[in-house]
């Protein structure tokens, strides 16, 4: 069985210019969740998505963060304008439903470099 | 609101030397408890879990025992092996409006030399 894959895994961009994250879930897993990873520290959600809903956004920035989760299935996550403090791993995680006890899967992560 | 503190690190042990990675948390209800490891260059695994006071999650060698008197979710191997050296995550999940949502702490850096 696939895990959750994410792309790009390296992205480095300037200041000001947008960036997108694409994460494809685990087939049959209706709750999608991204966090947020700074170097030395463990992942903050960001988003929480059952189905194609936004059930717990309220720790994105909404100014310059956006999320998307078309059809329930892949998400994207976009910064416009990134800024410095932006550089960090960003990870997409998937379970079978939102159950507390149930099991986060995690990608690989996409880290980016904001120059 | 929630919160999960780990021992500092990060720790270097010897192959075959006892662990013990330290965390304790801060929840308003009774959340599950987690450890994930995250191996150089791959995504966090979840490594073992319990669910409620006195359970004891296990998994390859790895153990933690849910203790709610002390607030408290240790992770312990009795040898360790080179192939252990990782960065391992408590972290914990609680309900209500946080349902499914996680709070990790900060990571602790494990490094075994044989």
């Amino acid at each position: 069985e696939a895990g959750v894959v994410q792309s790009p895994r390296y992205k480095i961009i300037e200041k000001k210019q947008p960036v997108a994250f694409w994460c494809n879930p685990i087939s049959g897993h209706n709750t999608l969740y991204w966090y947020l990873q700074n170097l030395g520290q463990g992942p903050e959600l960001l988003i929480r998505y059952e189905n194609e809903e936004a059930v717990d956004d309220s720790q994105l920035p909404k100014d310059r963060f956006s999320a998307e989760r078309l059809k329930g299935v892949d998400s994207t996550l976009k910064i416009q304008p990134a800024e410095l403090g932006d550089s960090a791993v960003y990870l997409c995680a998937s379970s079978l439903t939102s159950g507390g006890t149930d099991t986060q899967y995690f990608g690989p992560g996409t880290r980016l470099t904001v120059l | 609101g929630d919160s999960v503190t780990q021992m500092e690190g990060p720790v270097t042990l010897s192959e075959e030397a006892f662990l013990t990675i330290n965390c304790t948390y801060t929840a308003t209800g009774y959340p599950s408890l987690f450890w994930y490891v995250q191996y150089p260059g791959e995504g966090l695994q979840l490594l073992l879990k319990a669910t409620k006071a006195d359970d004891k999650g296990s998994n390859k060698g790895f153990e933690a025992t849910y203790r709610k008197e002390t607030t408290s979710f240790h992770l312990e191997k009795g040898s360790v092996q080179v192939s252990d050296s990782a960065v391992y995550f408590c972290a914990l999940s609680e309900g209500g409006t946080s349902y499914g949502k996680l709070t990790f702490g900060q990571g602790t850096i494990l490094t075994v030399h044989p």
